[in-house]
């Protein structure tokens, strides 16, 4: 089946780095989709990756390993705002979205 | 401008009532989507219109219908509601077809229907 795997939640500090990874099983493989998800809110896009390697933007990096089903979203410097959840998603060969659960981010001074 | 915006944001209702949610995108895409976010924060699709036809209708049961008058509207209506019916609902839009560059989903702000 296709499934997708994100830890429930991490804790960091403000001003330091942090890594959320996420593997993926899918039916075929399109793409990679980190979206951020503050509460209460809708989720809002950060980031694409189909080739292999890293992607920067910003305070924001995004990596993905095809033949690993693995990816990750490195947030640098950061800032109580980043505090959200952030999901993971994979595109499958029909190009639909298998969504993971999302990562909780806790922010602490 | 909201991109995507949706109404009402709340709901709160009786079990057995129909009620609707409205959704509207001004980003000129061809794809939308109703997604049902529930209290585990699975974001699961539950329909997926592309150019007012409908492409992808997962396991729902049939007091879900939705309705797409044109590509810039999907709204969904839901008959006889339950309790498991309480979750927040997400449109969303896309540029729909198979350029992976365009496959960018954009939500709307969600709407928190609560079945009491």
């Amino acid at each position: 089946g296709q499934n997708i795997d994100q830890p429930t939640e991490m804790t960091a500090t403000e001003g330091a780095i942090v890594q959320i990874n996420c593997t993926y099983q899918t039916s075929g493989f399109n793409g990679l989709f980190w979206y951020q998800q503050h509460a209460g809110e809708a989720p809002t896009f950060l980031s694409y990756n189909v080739l292999d390697g890293l992607e920067e933007k910003g305070r924001f990096s995004s990596f993905l390993s095809r033949s690993k089903g693995y990816s990750y979203l490195l947030l640098k410097e950061l800032q109580m705002k980043d505090s959200a959840s952030y999901l993971c998603a994979a595109m499958d060969s029909n190009y639909q979205l298998i969504w993971g659960a999302g990562t909780k981010l806790i922010i602490k001074p | 401008d909201t991109a995507v915006s949706q109404t009402p944001k709340y709901l709160v209702t009786q079990m057995g009532n129909d009620k609707s949610i409205k959704c509207e995108q001004n980003l000129g895409h061809d794809t939308m989507y109703w997604y049902k976010q529930d209290s585990k924060k699975f974001l699961k699709i539950m329909f997926s219109y592309n150019n007012k036809e409908l492409i992808i209708n997962e396991t729902v049961p049939n007091r879900f219908s939705p309705k797409s008058p044109d590509k810039a509207h999907l709204n969904l209506h839901i008959n006889s509601l339950e309790l498991g019916d309480s979750a927040v609902y997400f449109c969303a839009s896309s540029r729909g077809g198979t350029e992976l560059s365009g496959n960018t989903i954009y939500f709307g702000e969600g709407s928190w229907l609560t079945v009491v």
